[in-house]
C-alpha cells in the first residue's frame, strides 16, 4: 500500500489564527479525502479532492496530484475546529490508506 | 439523508469473550467497509464488501475476526475470541460503489469503542 505522511503531527493555535496542514503520498492517488475526527471520534468528511482546489466556508484544500501532496487550509480558527485531521488516499482499486493525523488544538 | 449507523457505541468485554458489531450503511450505497482504529493511529481497513460479496479481506485476522453482509445492506463484524490488542474503535463506512471518482467517496459511522480487559 501507499505511505501517507501528515505534518505537523500537533498544532496549537490561538482562536482566530490561520493554519496549513500538509499531506504527502508515496505514490499517485486517484481518490483523496480530508476528514476531521471530532472529540467524540466521529470522522466528518471535509473534502473529496483528488486534484485541484476546493473551498467550503473557512476551510479550503488544494491537491497537486503530479507532486503527490495535498494541503488543508483553516482560516480564522475556532475552538470547534479542534480535533484530529486525517487525509487518506487510494491508488487504483486499492483500499483507502490513512495518515497518522494532525492533532489541532484551538485555544480561546 | 441518514448517515451510517453503528451499534453498540461502546463495549467492554473480557479477553477470550466474543463480541459483535452492527453497521447499516447509507441507503443505496453498495460498498461497505470495516476499519480498525487503534488509539493514536489512522483507521486501517479490515474488510470491504461490494453488495454481499467480499472485495478485500487481506488485512482481516481471519483466525478470530469474521464479517458478513448477507443481504447486501447491513453488516456484522465479529471477534471471537477477543484479545487485549483488539481494543480499538471499529468504524464502518460506505460509498456509492467501486466506480472511480466521487462514487468512491467514503462516509463513516460514529464507530464502536471496544475495550478488552
Amino acid at each position: 500500500g501507499i505511505q501517507v505522511e501528515q505534518s505537523p503531527p500537533d498544532l496549537i493555535l490561538q482562536e482566530g489564527a490561520n493554519s496549513t496542514l500538509r499531506c504527502n503520498f508515496s505514490d499517485s492517488v486517484n481518490n483523496l479525502q480530508w476528514f476531521h475526527q471530532n472529540p467524540w471520534g466521529q470522522l466528518i468528511n471535509l473534502f473529496y479532492i483528488p486534484s485541484g482546489t476546493k473551498q467550503n466556508g473557512r476551510l479550503s484544500a488544494t491537491t497537486v496530484a503530479t507532486e503527490r501532496y495535498s494541503l488543508l487550509y483553516i482560516s480564522s480558527s475556532q475552538t470547534t475546529d479542534s480535533g484530529v485531521y486525517f487525509c487518506a488516499g487510494k491508488t487504483g482499486a486499492n483500499n483507502l490508506f490513512f495518515g497518522t493525523g494532525t492533532r489541532l488544538t484551538v485555544i480561546p | 439523508e441518514a448517515g451510517v449507523a453503528q451499534s453498540p457505541r461502546y463495549k467492554i468485554i473480557e479477553k477470550r469473550q466474543s463480541v459483535a458489531f452492527w453497521c447499516n450503511p447509507i441507503s443505496g450505497h453498495a460498498t461497505l467497509y470495516w476499519y480498525q482504529q487503534i488509539l493514536g493511529q489512522g483507521p486501517k481497513l479490515l474488510i470491504q464488501f461490494q453488495n454481499n460479496g467480499v472485495v478485500d479481506d487481506s488485512q482481516l485476522p481471519k483466525d478470530r475476526f469474521s464479517a458478513e453482509r448477507l443481504k447486501g445492506v447491513d453488516s456484522t463484524l465479529k471477534i471471537q475470541p477477543a484479545k487485549l490488542e483488539d481494543s480499538a474503535v471499529y468504524l464502518c463506512a460506505s460509498s456509492l460503489d467501486l466506480r472511480g471518482g466521487v462514487y468512491n467517496e467514503q462516509f463513516f459511522g460514529p464507530g464502536t469503542r471496544l475495550t478488552v480487559l
